[in-house]
């Protein structure tokens, strides 16, 4: 069935360092991929997201690129802050189906240190 | 325009006991959803309902079960909670279309069963 792999954390880094969280996934169909945000004590809250293959999701100043070739939807940011800190979720959206359901990652909790 | 509204926030249970989790939209979307979050899990889909007067079957079903009571409304109940329940609830909701695939979240629920 269809999976999202994404790297464990934690993740910390300094204010103003380059992220990268890397998301790889399975799938037999053409789905939407998304990135969602948790910060602490909250709901998830959609981040990005993309539809098809070499579209770029973009927000807040995070990146991520629809990657058929290597099945990729990696996030990345070039300058983070205190508040980017938060657990990022990578997802699909399966179409298969009356309704499309969400397929997550495990999660990767990011700490930006001031 | 409160969106994806939960209710209650906290519930601590003893085992055996009862008890229902609610869900109400204002985003006049079909679908609605019911996931569980668990360290190191991601979030796993307990039960869904495409459309109102439907409900399906997630990936963790057993020990819950689901009513669609209107177009806003989606109830998880818990008969006889385990301590394997434990977890933070979280309903969504979103389209049916592969469009409108987008899923947005409540708040969620903290419960824990002792």
């Amino acid at each position: 069935g269809d999976s999202v792999t994404q790297m464990e954390g934690p993740v910390t880094l300094s204010e103003e360092a380059f992220l990268t969280i890397n998301c790889t996934y399975t799938a037999t169909g053409y789905p939407s991929l998304f990135w969602y945000v948790q910060y602490p004590g909250e709901g998830l809250q959609l981040l990005l997201k993309a539809t098809k293959a070499d579209d770029k999701g973009s927000n807040k100043g995070f990146e991520a690129t629809y990657r058929k070739e290597t099945t990729s939807f990696h996030l990345e940011k070039g300058s983070v802050q205190v508040s980017d800190s938060a657990v990022y979720f990578c997802a699909l959206s399966d179409h298969g189906g009356a309704t499309n359901k969400l397929i997550f990652g495990t999660g990767t909790l990011l700490a930006v240190q001031p | 325009n409160a969106g994806v509204t939960q209710t209650p926030k906290f519930q601590v249970l003893k085992t055996g006991q009862s008890m229902t989790l609610q869900c109400a939209q204002d985003m006049n979307h079909n679908s609605m959803y019911w996931y569980r979050q668990d360290p190191g899990m991601g979030l796993r889909l307990i039960y869904y309902s495409a459309s109102e007067g439907t409900t399906d079957k997630g990936e963790v079903p057993n020990g819950y079960n689901v009513s669609r009571l209107n177009k806003r409304e989606f109830s998880l109940r818990l008969e006889s909670a385990a301590p394997s329940q434990t977890s933070v609830y979280f309903c969504a909701t979103g389209g049916a279309t592969f469009s409108t695939d987008t899923q947005y979240f409540g708040p969620g629920t903290r419960l824990t069963v002792l």
